[in-house]
């Protein structure tokens, strides 16, 4: 079973461009949550999508908005890039909710 | 804020020794508490995951020991190996995915 599958692997952007990141769940899971990984901060949560809805959302600004699509695939959309933003975007999926975390290897995302 | 709190920060262990990660959560209501492992340049990935109802949990090397009334609970890695050496979250959620996480521990198994 192929696992969680994050495009692009590497991204550099310019302070107040946006950004979409993609993530393709594992085949069967339903439910794709998005975590940002920083040395300062550690791993923290954004959101999380269930059935194209968003059942959970962490605290962070608007600028940072999700969806979810039919096929369970998801995107991650950042707009006006801050320096600030310049992290591990990681992509994770499960069944369902309480369900073990199944985590990609990120999206590393560097703005200038 | 810190919900879920970790220690050491970092750990130097030799080859054949037991490695001992501490996480200690503020939340009663937390009911799902793994541990992730991350190598570099990967994903977290899930090591050994307990419920509030059982004390201990055991798989292979890997034991969970976990103390409701203290709130604490800790990763055991026995007969610590070079191939261990990775960093290591421990995290805890409310039966969603809206997992907090510790701030992470950065072990090193030396030959």
């Amino acid at each position: 079973k192929a696992g969680v599958t994050q495009t692009p692997r590497y991204l550099i952007k310019t302070r107040g461009q946006q950004v979409t990141l993609s993530c393709s769940p594992i085949s069967g899971h339903r439910s794709v949550s998005w975590y940002q990984q920083t040395p300062g901060q550690g791993l923290q949560f954004l959101f999380e999508y269930f059935s194209e809805t968003q059942r959970n959302k962490g605290n962070f600004p608007g600028r940072f908005s999700g969806r979810q699509f039919s096929n369970s695939r998801s995107e991650m959309n950042v707009s006006t890039l801050e320096l600030g933003d310049s992290a591990l975007y990681l992509c994770a999926s499960s069944l369902g909710q309480g369900g073990s975390l199944h985590f990609g290897n990120g999206t590393r995302l560097t703005v200038t | 804020q810190q919900q879920v709190k970790q220690s050491p920060q970092s750990l130097i262990v030799q080859k054949g020794g037991i490695s001992i990660i501490n996480c200690a959560y503020e939340n009663t209501a937390f009911d799902y508490f793994p541990w992730y492992q991350q190598f570099p340049g990967k994903g977290p990935a899930l090591l050994i995951a307990i419920r509030p109802d059982v004390s201990e949990k055991k798989e292979g090397r890997f034991t969970i020991s976990f103390n409701k009334s203290a709130k604490q609970f800790s990763l055991h890695i026995m007969d610590s190996q070079p191939g261990d050496s990775a960093t290591y979250f421990c995290a805890a959620s409310m039966n969603n995915n809206d997992m907090r996480f510790g701030a992470g521990t950065r072990l090193t198994v030396k030959p």
